[in-house]
This record gives C-alpha cells, sequence and structure tokens, in this order.
C-alpha cells in the first residue's frame, strides 16, 4: 500500500508570493491533517479535514488554508509569503475523523524555502 | 494549554547503552500517546503507540514505553541501543476531545556512537 504522498517536495519561493502544497493520503484513508515543522517551534498543527470539511485549525494567520476534495486529497495554500513561513510541511493521513484508535502516518514533508 | 515536554533535547551514547527518554504531558482528560521517530533524511515513523489498556506498550525495533497515568508520563525506553537508532524522537499527545490533532514535544536527538 502506498503511502501518504505530497506534491512538491522542495519549493523557493519569494516573499510576497502564495503557494499551494499538495497531499494525497493512503488509500481508504479519509482523515487529512497538516503540521508545520521549524526548528524553533517544533512540529505545529495546522488543521484537520474530513469528509472536506476542517474540523479543527490550529493557531497560525488566516494566510494559511486548505481544502480536502471528495476523493480526500488535500491542499493547503500559504498566501503573501513572508520568511518566517518557510518550514517542512508535513500531512498526515487516519482513516477516520475522531476514531477511538486512530494513527496518523505521515508524508515525506515539501520543504518550502522562501527567499 | 496542552502541552508536551521532552526534557532530553539531545542524548548521546555508545552502543548497547540503555535508553530512557522522557515524555510529560498536560491534559486531565483521556489521552492517545505516541512516539515517533525522524530518521535523518526520512519522514516521521510511528514508534509505538498507547490507546488503552496495558500501560507498557512495545513498539517496532525493539522500543518500548509505559505510560504512568498519575505522573502524566509517557516514557521511551530501549534496553540497548544501536548506532542505526540515531535519529530524533518525538513525544505526541492526542487529547481525545473533538479532534485528532498531535500536540508534539520539542524532540530528543539522540546520537548513537559505535
Amino acid at each position: 500500500k502506498a503511502g501518504v504522498t505530497q506534491t512538491p517536495r522542495y519549493l523557493i519561493k519569494t516573499r510576497g508570493q502564495q503557494v499551494t502544497l499538495s497531499c494525497s493520503p493512503i488509500s481508504g484513508h479519509r482523515s487529512v491533517s497538516w503540521y508545520q515543522q521549524t526548528p524553533g517551534q517544533g512540529l505545529q498543527f495546522l488543521f484537520e479535514y474530513f469528509s472536506e470539511t476542517q474540523r479543527n485549525k490550529g493557531n497560525f494567520p488566516g494566510r494559511f488554508s486548505g481544502r480536502q476534495f471528495s476523493n480526500s486529497r488535500s491542499e493547503m495554500n500559504v498566501s503573501t509569503l513572508e520568511l518566517g513561513d518557510s518550514a517542512l510541511y508535513l500531512c498526515a493521513s487516519s482513516l477516520e475523523f475522531r476514531r477511538k484508535r486512530n494513527e496518523q502516518f505521515f508524508g515525506p514533508g515539501t520543504r518550502l524555502t522562501v527567499l | 494549554a496542552q502541552s508536551v515536554s521532552q526534557h532530553n533535547h539531545h542524548v548521546i551514547l555508545s552502543e548497547a547503552a540503555s535508553l530512557e527518554l522522557g515524555c510529560n504531558y498536560s491534559y486531565g482528560g483521556t489521552v492517545n500517546l505516541f512516539w515517533y521517530v525522524q530518521y535523518p533524511g526520512q519522514h516521521l515513523q510511528l514508534l509505538l503507540k498507547y490507546f488503552s489498556g496495558d500501560p507498557l506498550v512495545k513498539g517496532i525495533k525493539g522500543f518500548e514505553a509505559e505510560f504512568i497515568k498519575s505522573k502524566f508520563s509517557f516514557n521511551l525506553r530501549k534496553p540497548s541501543v544501536q548506532w542505526s537508532d540515531t535519529a530524533e524522537y518525538f513525544c505526541a499527545v492526542n487529547a481525545r476531545d473533538n479532534t485528532d490533532k498531535l500536540i508534539f514535544g520539542t524532540g530528543t536527538r539522540l546520537q548513537v556512537f559505535p
């Protein structure tokens, strides 16, 4: 079974631009979460999606948004990029939402560099 | 606010030494607990998990962890480390309320020398 895939793997943008990152969950998984990983802040929760609905959002500005499609694939978008948005963006998928024994499986991440 | 503390930021061991990494969390309700490992250049992998039942859980590669509810702790152990265990280890907690979000500790960088 293929794991979580994320595209692109690497991205370089300049301040003020916007970016869209894509995540394909493990086949059969219906819930997708996004995390930001930086050396200073560690791993921080961005948002989670299930049934095309955002279920929860972390403490990030409105420039960070996302969506989920009917096939469970998800995208996240960051508008008006800032230098501090440089990070590894991780996508994780799980079978369902709020399942008692839910495990999240992580993708390789998209490394975003903002110049 | 919920938080997870990993007290050891950087641990250096020789092969065959025993390992214990501390993890404490702050949340009074029911939790799911996880340890993830990130090998150099690789993505986060689940090492072991606790949902309920026996507080001593065994994971992959000889790792185990013990959930002590009274201490809000979920420490990771391995009796004898190998050079291939060199990696970053993250403790994570899911507060089983209305979300699946994981709250991560800051991570522990483990270096094992032959």
